[in-house]
């Protein structure tokens, strides 16, 4: 199993470009979610989802959108960047029972 | 309203035990973890525990809770330089569609 995986690692913007996110699970999770790092903050939930076609904001969900057409992918998609958005970015997967989490690597989003 | 508080740093010398703790809000939330998160990377679950109880040892790493108080810590005996990281606590909202909420992660140093 590749498990969790992100693609890219590394993006640059300039304010207002548009760009996705990938992520894909090869372990069948229904739970799939998004996060993003901020220096002491934590991880902040900015949308998520119960299984494929149902999709629900979290905390911090302005300025992203999200899909989930396939059980095993859940793009996020920035449709104006601002340089606001510039953070790490995390997807994670969960499965049932304890309800652990499996994080990917993070995508290092700048932009200027 | 949803809020996991954990102090920012922490610096101990090789061989000493850690103690990181963590206040959390939800006195329903079934279960609680620690997650660790080594420089660069995602993050990975370290260790659990179900709200019937009140501690949870596994290997070098103790759980304590204490759910009069909503507080949670975790103890690493014998810390060692390769435990240098950032450890999150996250508390599981079952009335949330079991989304996990985070505290800010603890920096821990260990120093030779």
């Amino acid at each position: 199993n590749a498990g969790v995986t992100q693609t890219p690692k590394f993006q640059v913007l300039k304010t207002g470009q548009s760009m996705t996110l990938q992520c894909a699970q090869d372990m069948n999770h229904e739970y799939m979610s998004w996060y993003r790092q901020d220096p002491g903050m934590g991880l902040r939930l900015i949308h998520y989802s119960v299984g494929a076609g149902i999709t629900d904001q979290g905390e911090v969900p302005n300025g992203y959108n999200v899909s989930r057409s396939t059980t095993e992918d859940f793009p996020l998609r920035l449709l104006s960047a601002a340089p606001s958005q510039t953070s790490v970015y995390f997807c994670a997967s969960k499965r049932d029972s304890p309800y652990e989490q499996y994080f990917g690597p993070g995508t290092r989003l700048t932009v200027t | 309203g949803e809020d996991v508080e954990q102090s920012l740093f922490l610096s101990v010398r090789e061989g000493d035990s850690s103690v990181i703790n963590c206040t959390y809000t939800d006195s329903s939330s079934t279960y609680l973890y620690w997650y660790k998160q080594e420089p660069g990377a995602g993050l990975q679950l370290l260790t659990y525990i179900f709200s019937n109880m009140d501690m949870k040892q596994d290997q070098r790493l103790t759980v304590l809770l204490n759910k009069k108080d909503k507080h949670l810590s975790l103890r690493i005996a014998d810390t060692q330089t390769g435990d240098s990281a950032i450890y999150f606590c996250a508390e599981k909202m079952d009335n949330q569609g079991g989304k996990l909420i985070f505290g800010q992660g603890t920096e821990l140093s260990v120093k030779p």
